[in-house]
């Protein structure tokens, strides 16, 4: 274990559903991040926030809605999904945001749009 | 732009062999961070190793070392004693002073009994 959940672990949603996929750590980190992994495509970063500010928003459709009410707590609200955001996302947290900052991952949610 | 590559889909060895996987990256820079990560099929990646690229001496952990060539751009990962629990998805990663880490597309390690 690396300190870090995400729930749910798998998701389905209709294009038309909202859903929210939730990360936690345990870690006592500063900075939390969402990332993309779909199958044969290197990990894409999408969010980072930095003590509760969201510091980079990576070019993501507005579908996708980050929350961070607090350093503990990241959230990606989910609505009007394509079946192309079909992915695993995963929740990651470092002490700071450094270049030399080691990432702690979560388990990821599959989330599947039909 | 900046670019890692991982010329490497899959891999398969007999336990207790040693492994190498490949990694090139390209960039303009001088001073960069590389990492090679693990994503077992529990799906959580951690960190396996990182290296400065200021850092002449290749990093080592335990069984886990590096060979970092800085000229030719390469960063390859040696496993050596491969164990089942290594079996996982690799991947190597750079990360430039503004804190942009990229991924390479992963190399998939099975190790055989």
């Amino acid at each position: 274990e690396t300190g870090v959940t995400q729930t749910p672990r798998h998701l389905v949603m209709g294009m038309t559903n909202k859903k929210s996929l939730k990360c936690e750590q345990h870690l006592g980190h500063n900075a939390m991040y969402w990332y993309k992994q779909s199958a044969k495509k290197p990990l894409e970063l999408m969010f980072v926030y930095n003590f509760k500010e969201q510091t980079e928003n990576n070019s993501v459709p507005s579908r996708f809605s980050p929350e961070c009410p607090n350093s503990s707590h990241l959230f990606l609200h989910l609505h009007t999904l394509q079946p192309e955001d079909s992915a695993l996302y995963l929740c990651a947290s470092s002490q700071d945001r450094g270049v030399w900052e080691k990432l702690f991952f979560g388990s990821g949610t599959q989330l599947s749009v039909l | 732009a900046q670019t890692v590559t991982q010329s490497q889909p899959e891999m398969s060895v007999q336990e207790a062999e040693t492994v190498t996987l490949s990694c090139t990256y390209d960039t303009s820079e001088s001073n960069y961070y590389l990492f090679w990560y693990k994503q077992p099929p529990s799906r959580q990646m951690i960190l396996v190793i990182r290296q400065e690229a200021y850092k002449q001496q290749n990093a080592t952990e335990n069984r886990f070392s590096v060979n970092f060539q800085k000229a030719a751009k390469s960063f390859s990962l040696k496993i050596s004693d491969s164990q089942l629990g290594d079996t996982a998805m690799y991947f190597c990663a750079f990360m430039n002073r503004d804190d942009k880490i990229i991924f390479g597309k992963g190399t998939r390690l099975h190790i055989l009994p």
